[in-house]
């Protein structure tokens, strides 16, 4: 069965610094991967995919996910943190032919001013 | 513009009432999904349907029920089997399983 792990229920970065969001999976086929972003009160929104192609994705609003195959890995990044960064973010996963996406339990981003 | 419009925002329900929550996409997309967030549980998938007249029961559908009579509509009805229905409700849909979702802005449900 297909799963998908988030370490951290928390990250606190400071403005202008790196972030990371870690992301693990487990798929029996080719994973399809995705990072979501939720803010107070709101639905989803769509960050970035991997589907195939170039391990480095790039997303909305300045981010970026490497995907890992033999670390089973999909960490979102942005090289310099912006307040309004801070949101729920949520990794994804759908295995191939599977009909639906399993979600992570998220993780809650603070950025410090 | 194309999206999922979830109504209504916030829903009160009696202790016994079964309610019902509307989603509508204009996306033309075939599948459609019901969510449900509690916090620190992230996301679990209560219902799903790939096709009209036809949808399947998700990790946690006891006390939930759906139809699917038009492409465009997927609604929920949270009903008084629901133990503890006061949560967060997400629909979303899906063009196909290359796609991920388009989330609409959610219903909040409270039981009082």
């Amino acid at each position: 069965a297909q799963s998908v792990a988030q370490p951290e229920d928390q990250v606190n970065v400071a403005e202008g610094n790196p972030l990371t969001v870690k992301c693990t999976y487990s798929v029996s086929g080719n994973p399809y991967l995705f990072w979501y972003v939720q803010y107070p009160n709101r639905g989803l929104q769509f960050l970035l995919k991997y589907i195939t192609g170039d391990n480095l994705v790039k997303g909305s609003y300045g981010f970026e996910a490497e995907f890992n195959k033999s670390q089973t890995s999909f960490h979102l990044k942005k090289p310099s943190a912006l307040v309004s960064d801070s949101a729920l973010y949520f990794c994804a996963v759908r295995d191939l032919g599977d009909d639906k996406i399993i979600f992570g339990k998220g993780t809650r981003l603070h950025i410090l001013p | 513009d194309g999206g999922i419009t979830q109504s209504p925002k916030y829903l009160f329900r009696k202790e016994g009432q079964n309610v019902t929550l509307s989603c509508e996409q204009n996306l033309n997309h075939d599948a459609m999904y019901w969510y449900r967030q509690d916090p620190g549980q992230g996301l679990r998938l209560i219902y799903y349907s790939q096709i009209v007249n036809d949808f399947q029961k998700g990790d946690i559908a006891e006390g939930y029920s759906v139809s699917r009579e038009k492409k465009e509509s997927f609604p929920l009805t949270v009903t008084s089997a629901q133990k503890n229905p006061t949560a967060f409700y997400l629909c979303a849909s899906s063009m196909d399983r290359n796609y991920g979702y388009t989330f609409g802005s959610g219903t909040r449900l409270t039981v009082v």
